[in-house]
């Protein structure tokens, strides 16, 4: 079956401009994670939202970043007022309950 | 930080031989993760083992979890270049069954 998807699969943007990243999930998949990964780094969490429960925004990193999911389906990451650290590949992954994370192939953003 | 590390940093290895990646973390954990990531974007999740598992076997890979000294290590037996990839662990420790902690990463390079 297909796979996570997300878009755009790149993203370049000026200083202090808004950007939106999409990510479509697994159907089924309760569980949905974004990730950033700066450049020969590991993964820095962002976000998790696992079904209806409020989403565990600990890792987001500024109040400049947000995101949102409708219901079980689609979630959107928004950096707003771009930094040109926030320059990184976003990986967006979902899953069961518990299980493991199945991650599409991420939005490189880069900020001039 | 709960942040685990991976050693070595960077491995390289002739094709046939075996690659082994040691992996420390700082919590208690429910499970452990080892995912690969080819040239930067999307993880593929490799191996799952659970806290009250020593040992665990897939393919030519071969994944020990030490609890008492909050290590893992990863073998990879008879590698080939196709191995080639940076694999990150990732703990789901116990505050969450969201979010994975990963680590930086070990970069292997298999030799033709």
């Amino acid at each position: 079956g297909a796979g996570v998807s997300q878009s755009p699969s790149n993203k370049v943007t000026e200083k202090g401009k808004d950007v939106e990243l999409r990510c479509d999930p697994i159907s089924g998949h309760t569980a949905l994670y974004w990730y950033r990964q700066r450049l020969g780094q590991g993964l820095e969490f962002l976000i998790y939202f696992q079904g209806n429960s409020a989403p565990d925004k600990s890792g987001l990193p500024s109040d400049r970043f947000s995101a949102e999911r409708t219901g079980e389906s689609v979630s959107t990451l928004t950096i707003q007022r771009t930094q040109q650290e926030d320059s990184a590949v976003y990986l967006c992954a979902s899953s069961l309950l518990g299980h493991e994370q199945y991650f599409g192939p991420g939005t490189r953003l880069t900020v001039t | 930080s709960q942040q685990g590390e991976e050693d070595p940093q960077a491995l390289s290895i002739q094709e046939g031989e075996n690659a082994t990646m040691n992996c420390s973390y700082k919590t208690s954990i429910n499970n452990l993760q080892w995912y690969r990531q080819n040239s930067g974007r999307g993880l593929v999740h490799l191996i799952l083992i659970r806290s009250n598992e020593r040992e665990k076997h897939s393919g030519r890979l071969r994944v020990t979890l030490d609890t008492s000294k909050k290590s893992s290590s990863l073998l990879i037996t008879a590698s080939r270049a196709a191995d080639t990839a940076s694999y990150f662990c990732a703990n789901n420790y116990g505050g969450s069954q969201g979010n994975l902690i990963f680590g930086k990463g070990t970069k292997l390079s298999v030799k033709p």
